[in-house]
């Protein structure tokens, strides 16, 4: 069965640095996503991406995230300069198309810890 | 703005026995999706079960059953004979721009 996958499983980085987070989503998806869930806390949603550019953001999503689909199966998240608060799980999620069931596929997370 | 908020934050059932989780939320659409996702101790998001809003029929998956009230706007989640595998945390979640997350019920299954 088709699923999405996230590298790397861990990231560690110190703060300042950049990351990019990467996923592979479900090869006829249209529609990507990026989640994080702060350890002990529900799941929050940061963007989604359709056709080549953000249709969604969040207030998290601020001028230090950016994502990119640089080819036909990569999303990539990229966060500039990492916070000691970016400490979290990132999940990517796919979707195949509005109006079909609707649900979002999530790959394992990538756990990003910034020292 | 849709919230999603979940009471429980924790549960705990005997082997074999049936456990409700509950969920609301607030929303002024009127179609929409909603789901159940279980968070084992991986973190992977699994989704469980996914209920429409415009069917009036509850979404049954095997031991999984939810109860959705539309006009109360709740969505309770029923697990029958609740294995160990069960135990996990539990996320009822709204399709709004993203999925709109409560903030989860941990599921302890006691053999």
């Amino acid at each position: 069965e088709p699923e999405v996958t996230q590298t790397p499983s861990h990231q560690v980085t110190q703060m300042g640095q950049e990351v990019i987070l990467r996923c592979v989503p479900i090869s006829n998806h249209l529609y990507f996503y990026w989640y994080r869930q702060i350890l002990g806390q529900k799941v929050e949603f940061l963007v989604s991406f359709y056709n080549n550019e953000i249709s969604e953001k969040s207030e998290i999503f601020d001028d230090q995230f950016s994502v990119e689909r640089p080819d036909g199966s990569n999303f990539t998240l990229k966060i500039r300069s990492t916070k000691l608060e970016d400490s979290a799980m990132y999940f990517c999620a796919s979707l195949e198309g509005r109006g079909s069931t609707d649900t979002q596929y999530f790959g394992p997370g990538t756990r990003l810890t910034v020292l | 703005a849709q919230t999603v908020t979940q009471s429980q934050p924790e549960m705990s059932v005997q082997e074999a026995e049936t456990v409700t989780l509950s969920c609301t939320y607030d929303t002024s659409e009127s179609d929409y999706y909603l789901f159940w996702y279980k968070q084992p101790p991986s973190r992977q998001m699994i989704l469980v079960i996914r209920q429409e809003a415009y069917k009036q029929q509850n979404a049954t998956e095997n031991r999984f059953s939810v109860n959705f009230q539309k006009a109360a706007k709740s969505f309770s989640l029923k697990i029958s004979d609740s294995q160990l595998g069960d135990a996990a945390m539990y996320f009822c979640a709204y399709r709004g721009s993203g999925l709109v997350f409560g903030q989860g019920t941990r599921l302890t299954i006691n053999p």
